[in-house]
């Protein structure tokens, strides 16, 4: 069962920065936060994970909170290609990626 | 980066009739492997866990005689959905882990197929 709530949707404009936030308050110390996003029709696409700290690549950064019960993903210049699913997901125990509901992100011209 | 391969990505087939979708690791070996339905509108659910060499692990509620997986090699998993009915329609995914990336690394998708049973 997934350990994340995430909102439902959120509308961003193009080019400004998206934050999509994400609570897993019942995470353990040793699991990570994973974000992934998925467009119509495709296999999910990975974009970033983290433990505990920051951390940046080229498509996204995550901020983890202190506590580490909530996350945020930021899109820093979001497209129009952004739209999509995102999911916030916390694996538990074994390999298996549970996913929650997602944020249907819609990037608006 | 390391990549997940579906065939076929999408497949027409009449009730009754089983089908078999492939799930390849293209440039690592998996010995696991998840397999993931997904209907409209809805997330991604579990339905198993793909073992090579061994028996796959379902999860609560999925039949295991109806969805049946096969492993057979470190790069290759199989699910064949068997006397398939029009409420197995749906979009199936599956993913895989390289184990050489540590237990941490992230999981890679593939690019899902859409079954339709007529």
């Amino acid at each position: 069962d997934a350990k994340t709530t995430q909102p439902p949707s959120m509308d961003c404009a193009e080019g400004r920065a998206a934050n999509l936030p994400c609570n897993h308050s019942t995470i353990s110390g040793n699991e990570y936060v994973y974000w992934y996003r998925q467009i119509h029709s495709q296999g999910p696409q990975y974009i970033i994970h983290g433990l505990k700290n920051n951390e940046t690549n080229e498509m996204a950064s995550l901020i983890i909170t202190e506590d580490r019960k909530s996350s945020t993903l930021i899109l820093p210049h979001a497209t129009l290609r952004d739209t999509a699913v995102y999911y916030c997901i916390v694996r538990v125990g074994g390999n298996q990626f549970y996913f929650g509901t997602g944020t249907s992100l819609t990037v608006i011209p | 980066g390391a990549v997940v391969s579906q065939h076929p990505s999408w497949v027409i087939c009449k009730s009754g009739t089983s089908v078999k979708i492939e799930c390849r690791s293209l440039d690592f070996q998996a010995t696991t492997m998840f397999w993931y339905r997904q209907f409209p509108k809805q997330s991604l659910m579990l339905m198993a866990t793909s073992n090579e060499g061994s028996k796959a692990t379902y999860e609560q509620g999925v039949e295991k005689d109806k969805f049946l997986i096969n492993h057979a090699s470190l790069t290759l998993s199989t699910l064949t959905v068997t006397s398939a009915h029009p409420e197995d329609s749906s979009f199936y995914i599956c993913s895989a882990r390289d184990p050489n990336g540590g237990m941490n690394t992230e999981a890679f998708f593939g690019q899902g197929t859409r079954l339709t049973v007529v």
